[in-house]
């Protein structure tokens, strides 16, 4: 069975800063790893996935996350915020040999302060 | 717009009542994945189906059966419900199994 850990239910930051939103999985085989974004009352956005090759993945809306198979992580980083990014984000992996449902951590908020 | 559509969007029906929720999958998906999302329990995956056949299932309550039709589009059913059936259900969807997944914009379900 796959798990996910999100390490941070909030973060605050303030406009313009970095952010770092840090995701742990464990699994005994080889995942897919996704993160999503939900906008208030919104459905859940695709901004980045890993399926396979360079660890270090860009997303859109200036986001990118990094693979790292040893430590089993997937952190999500953005060099500038802006207030428009203040949404909770999702972590999550699938197994691609198991149908590839997804299997979701608990969410970071983030809360951009100007 | 993810290009998933989900209706109806709000449902607000009392407790032992039973209602069907509708996914419409992007135009060329196969797979139709069912989520739940509530305060307690997160985002949970229920039910997978492709090309009109049950992939996998998930934390699905026996109450809840779902299907995907010819056309692609799939109805989860919710019977006897209750209170803690209140929840935002997601429909995603994938044009293979091994792709990434497009949510819709959920329906809301308040159970009274």
């Amino acid at each position: 069975a796959q798990s996910v850990t999100q390490l941070d239910s909030q973060v605050p930051v303030f406009e313009e800063a970095p952010v770092e939103l840090r995701c742990n999985y464990s699994s005994s085989v080889s995942v897919y790893l996704f993160w999503y974004v939900q906008y208030p009352n919104q459905g859940l956005q695709l901004l980045l996935k890993y399926l396979s090759g360079s660890t270090l993945v860009k997303g859109i809306n200036g986001f990118e996350a990094e693979f790292n198979k040893s430590q089993t992580s997937f952190h999500l980083r953005k060099p500038s915020v802006h207030i428009s990014d203040t949404a909770e984000y999702f972590c999550a992996v699938s197994d691609p040999a198991a149908g590839n449902k997804l299997t979701f951590g608990g969410g970071t908020r983030v809360l951009v302060k100007p | 717009d993810s290009g998933v559509t989900q209706t109806p969007k709000h449902l607000i029906t009392a407790t032992g009542q039973r209602v069907t929720l509708r996914c419409s999958p992007r135009s060329g998906d196969l797979s139709v994945y069912w989520y739940q999302q509530s305060l307690d329990q997160g985002l949970q995956f229920l039910i997978q189906y492709y090309n009109g056949e049950e992939r996998a299932k998930g934390n699905i309550l026996e109450r809840f059966s779902a299907q995907q039709f010819p056309d692609l589009h799939s109805e989860l059913n919710l019977s006897s419900l209750e209170l803690g059936d209140s929840a935002l259900y997601f429909c995603a969807s994938s044009v293979d199994i091994n792709y990434e997944q497009y949510f819709g914009p959920g329906t809301r379900l308040t159970v009274t």
